[in-house]
């Protein structure tokens, strides 16, 4: 079973360069989240959304944006990377607002 | 002020001891209560679900004080598995969910 598959796993850019981090869920869930994980800081969220076409910002949304045009991916993108977004960053997916939240393996990125 | 404090540990356990991390929250609104398990270099996954009513599952016990705002996770009998850092997590509203920076506990032979 996939459950929540996050692409790349690992990824270095240079400062001002732009990617987008992919994830992928197979549960048929409504609610996916984009979380950053930084030592000493826990997780915090940077944008999530409630179902297909809609999104919405989180606790940390500068500098990201993101997109859902399918059910089942939801899209990070950095436009132009800074080194403050190194970080390890999570997608997860929830089947609603107080369940469960599944979690992708992460992708670490590191901007230099 | 955070909306979920832990102690950042590391707690340093030998195996067969009873171990206990509490959490607290600022929000007396919060709706549900959670406890995730984070091992080294992966993704946080589901420990338990905090009830009111309080729970347990084989070793693991977790209980939720309204009253003090606070969530414990007590782990008896420690095996060396349980290493991990153990995240608290609480949700209020509609897309609030918030994370504590965890509790790292290291479990010694």
């Amino acid at each position: 079973n996939a459950g929540v598959t996050q692409t790349p796993k690992f990824r270095v850019l240079k400062t001002g360069q732009s990617m987008t981090l992919l994830c992928a869920q197979d549960m048929n869930h409504e609610y996916m989240y984009w979380y950053r994980q930084d030592p000493g800081m826990g997780l915090r969220l940077i944008h999530y959304s409630v179902g297909e076409g809609t999104t919405a910002k989180g606790e940390v949304p500068d500098g990201y944006n993101v997109s859902r045009l399918k059910k089942q991916n939801f899209l990070l993108g950095l436009e132009s990377a800074a080194p403050s977004q190194t970080s390890v960053y999570f997608c997860a997916s929830s089947s609603s607002a107080t369940g469960e939240a599944f979690f992708g393996q992460g992708t670490r990125l590191t901007v230099v | 002020r955070k909306e979920v404090e832990q102690d950042p540990g590391p707690f340093n356990v030998p195996e067969g001891a009873t171990v206990a991390f509490n959490c607290t929250y600022s929000n007396s609104a919060s709706q549900s209560f959670f406890w995730y398990r984070q091992d080294c270099r992966k993704e946080p996954k589901l420990l338990m679900s905090v009830y009111s009513s309080g729970n347990e599952d084989g070793r693991f016990t977790a209980q939720l004080n309204r009253a003090s705002q606070y969530i414990s996770l007590l782990i008896r009998d420690s095996k060396l598995s349980d290493s991990a850092t153990y995240l608290c997590v609480i949700h209020f509203g509609a897309n609030n969910l918030f994370f504590g920076t965890g509790t790292r506990l290291t479990v010694i032979p």
